[in-house]
């Protein structure tokens, strides 16, 4: 019983590159999440999908795309990091009881140099 | 902008003591949850309470809601060495469902 999985788990990047974390949850969820984490700021939303097909931003877009492949999976790339960028990304999933928890991934440490 | 903000930053309490942390929001709110984080871990969630409740419990956790002080408080008894970690409020936040984390009380328990 994985949950939530989220690849890779460290990655170091120069300034101006690009990459994708992925994401794949197992819990049939229709609601995906993809936060960053940074010390003293708690988590802020960069995009969320409600479901297949559908994706919206959150309170930190910019500098980020994201894919909802399909139910399993929702990717988050980074078209060209910038060290703003430096952070522990995480992905969730959300139950579709009316309760909704968040069901985290063990998170994507990334450093921009 | 946060819509939960945690009090206090960070907790230091003796393995037995009972360890209280606040939450407070700004606007109104369908439910509240809160979330632990083991250090270089997810977010594991504890326990939810909805607007239309006051106290919850759940093993040795207690949570009770104020929506008139539009706040939260999350106290855990007789505290172990294994509840060292960071809890997190979320609530309902500006975006659909979604929620809004604060930043989290760092809780050490000392053996």
């Amino acid at each position: 019983n994985a949950g939530v999985t989220q690849t890779p788990k460290f990655q170091v990047l120069k300034t101006g590159q690009s990459m994708t974390l992925q994401c794949a949850q197992d819990m049939n969820h229709n609601s995906m999440y993809w936060y960053r984490q940074d010390p003293g700021m708690g988590l802020r939303l960069i995009y969320y999908s409600a479901s297949e097909g559908t994706t919206d931003k959150g309170e930190v877009p910019n500098g980020y795309n994201v894919s909802r492949l399909n139910k399993r999976e929702f990717s988050l790339r980074l078209e060209s990091a910038a060290p703003s960028q430096t952070s522990v990304y995480f992905c969730a999933s959300r139950s579709d009881r009316v309760t909704g928890e968040l069901f985290f991934g063990e998170g994507s440490r990334l450093t921009v140099l | 902008s946060q819509q939960g903000e945690e009090d206090p930053q960070a907790l230091s309490i003796q393995e037995g003591e009972n360890a209280t942390m606040n939450c407070s929001y700004k606007t109104s709110i369908n439910n509240l949850q809160w979330y632990r984080q083991n250090s270089g871990r997810g977010l594991v969630h504890l326990i939810l309470i909805r607007s239309n409740e006051r106290e919850k419990h759940s093993g040795r956790l207690r949570v009770t809601l104020d929506t008139s002080k539009k706040s939260s408080s999350l106290l855990i008894t007789a505290s172990r060495a294994a509840d060292t970690a960071s809890y997190f409020c979320a609530t309902d936040g500006n975006y659909g469902q979604n929620f809004v984390f604060g930043p989290g009380t760092r809780l050490s328990v000392l053996p």
